[in-house]
């Protein structure tokens, strides 16, 4: 049975500092990899899907990589802002089209 | 573009009544999906719908139920609600299903159930 953990679960860290997220997964039959934020009493924001042959994508400030073999990810944010502060997710796609999901990392980013 | 629209935004109901919760896909998506999201238990994935069809559900019981339309809708039917059914319950859509597996889901920004 998959299973996804998110470490650490809360994460606050000064305004303009590189960070890094980490994703672990028990089972490599991944279809993909993606993580979302949320923002309190919103919905999930889609930010970066990996797809089970790629090992990273970018948009903007974010980086994320994915290393099936350990069953890892990270999603690394460069120049934090106040506006990065939310919930992060990580979900993996499974070999029954589900997406399993990590319980989060809160991220506060002080001004 | 219109985003994924979910209603109603609450929805207060007592035990052993019967919810509905509706969801509408962006225009040209053809899978649906629902999520509960219950305090201190994250993310668990109830259902799937694409082209009209149930296509894999999550470990819920059978008094979780939903349709999806001929326009891609879709409703969260639950009955005889209990008390561990408060949650966020959330829809999401995306390209078709089985080629879209690589496709990015869309969340909207769910329906809040309490259960008194």
């Amino acid at each position: 049975k998959q299973e996804v953990t998110q470490i650490p679960a809360a994460l606050s860290v000064p305004e303009g500092e590189n960070l890094v997220l980490n994703c672990s997964f028990t089972d490599s039959a991944i279809y993909n990899l993606q993580w979302f934020r949320q923002d309190p009493g919103k919905g999930l924001t889609s930010l970066l899907l990996i797809q089970s042959s790629q090992r990273e994508q970018t948009s903007g400030r974010l980086n994320a990589s994915l290393d099936k073999s350990s069953g890892r990810s990270t999603l690394y944010i460069a120049a934090s802002q106040p506006g990065d502060s939310a919930t992060y997710l990580c979900a993996v796609g499974d070999s029954n089209y589900q997406l399993i999901w990590g319980a989060g990392t809160k991220l506060i980013i002080k001004p | 573009e219109a985003g994924v629209t979910q209603s109603p935004t609450h929805l207060i109901k007592t035990r052993g009544q019967q919810a509905t919760l509706r969801c509408s896909p962006i225009s040209g998506h053809t899978s649906v999906y629902w999520y509960q999201q219950a305090l201190g238990l994250g993310l668990q994935f109830l259902l799937w719908y694409d082209e009209g069809e149930e296509r894999n559900r999550g470990n819920f019981p059978p008094r979780f139920s939903g349709r999806q339309f001929p326009n891609y809708s879709s409703e969260l039917n639950v009955n005889a609600l209990e008390l561990e059914d408060s949650a966020l319950y959330l829809c999401a859509s995306s390209t078709q299903g089985f080629v879209g597996i690589n496709q990015p889901q869309h969340f909207g920004d769910g329906t809040r159930l309490s259960i008194l």
